[in-house]
């Protein structure tokens, strides 16, 4: 079965300060691996996903992701975080054997303070 | 939010009454998807539609129904057999067939008083 975890329920970064959002993923084969943003009371913005090619991929509000196969990682990073970056934030993928179908992670929490 | 519209924003039920949360986009996607997310937890899925006239049940399906009778609209309904059913609800709906993100409507937060 594909899953993702978050081990982190929550991040604490100063502004300013790089800043990583871990996932770990679980699948058979080759993931299609995305990460989620949601600000209270709203629904989720897409930010960016793996698909294949260049393991740093890059996204929305300067964020980027590294997707590791030996270590089935998948972390958000971005260098100077920002107090508008605090939300909470999912990684998800995508069900090889049907596309239809999502796993997402439970989410972590990024609190950046001035 | 994209294309993906859901209303009402609020939503207030007494116990015992069915409700109707409401779902249409206008992005052409044959997929459609609803998730109930409650705090601290993830999103975790109730139904989804690959077509229309068509659905399956996903992890907790019970207590709800929908129906999807056009492309654009994919409503769900919290029956009164859902018995704990306040949370926030998302409607997605994604391109068939290719590895593309899901794109999530703004959500509808409904309160059982």
């Amino acid at each position: 079965a594909q899953s993702v975890a978050q081990p982190e329920d929550q991040v604490n970064v100063a502004e300013g300060n790089p800043l990583t959002v871990k996932c770990t993923y679980s699948v058979s084969g080759n993931p299609y691996l995305f990460w989620y943003v949601q600000y209270p009371n709203r629904g989720l913005q897409f930010l960016l996903k793996y698909i294949t090619g260049d393991n740093l991929v890059k996204g929305s509000y300067g964020f980027e992701a590294e997707f590791n196969k030996s270590q089935t990682s998948f972390h958000l990073k971005k260098p100077s975080a920002l107090v508008s970056d605090s939300a909470l934030y999912f990684c998800a993928v995508r069900d090889l054997y049907n596309f239809n179908k999502f796993y997402f992670g439970s989410g972590t929490k990024l609190n950046v303070k001035p | 939010d994209g294309g993906i519209t859901q209303s009402p924003k609020y939503l207030f039920r007494k116990e015992g009454q069915n409700v109707t949360l409401s779902c249409e986009q206008n992005l052409n996607h044959d997929a459609m998807y609803w998730y109930r997310q409650d705090p601290g937890q993830g999103l975790r899925l109730i139904y989804y539609s690959q077509i229309v006239n068509d659905f399956q049940k996903g992890d907790i399906a019970e207590g709800y129904s929908v129906s999807r009778e056009k492309k654009e609209s994919f409503p769900l309904t919290v029956t009164s057999a859902q018995k704990n059913p306040t949370a926030f609800y998302l409607c997605a709906s994604n391109l068939q067939g290719i590895p593309d993100t899901q794109y999530f409507g703004p959500g509808t937060r409904l309160t059982v008083l």
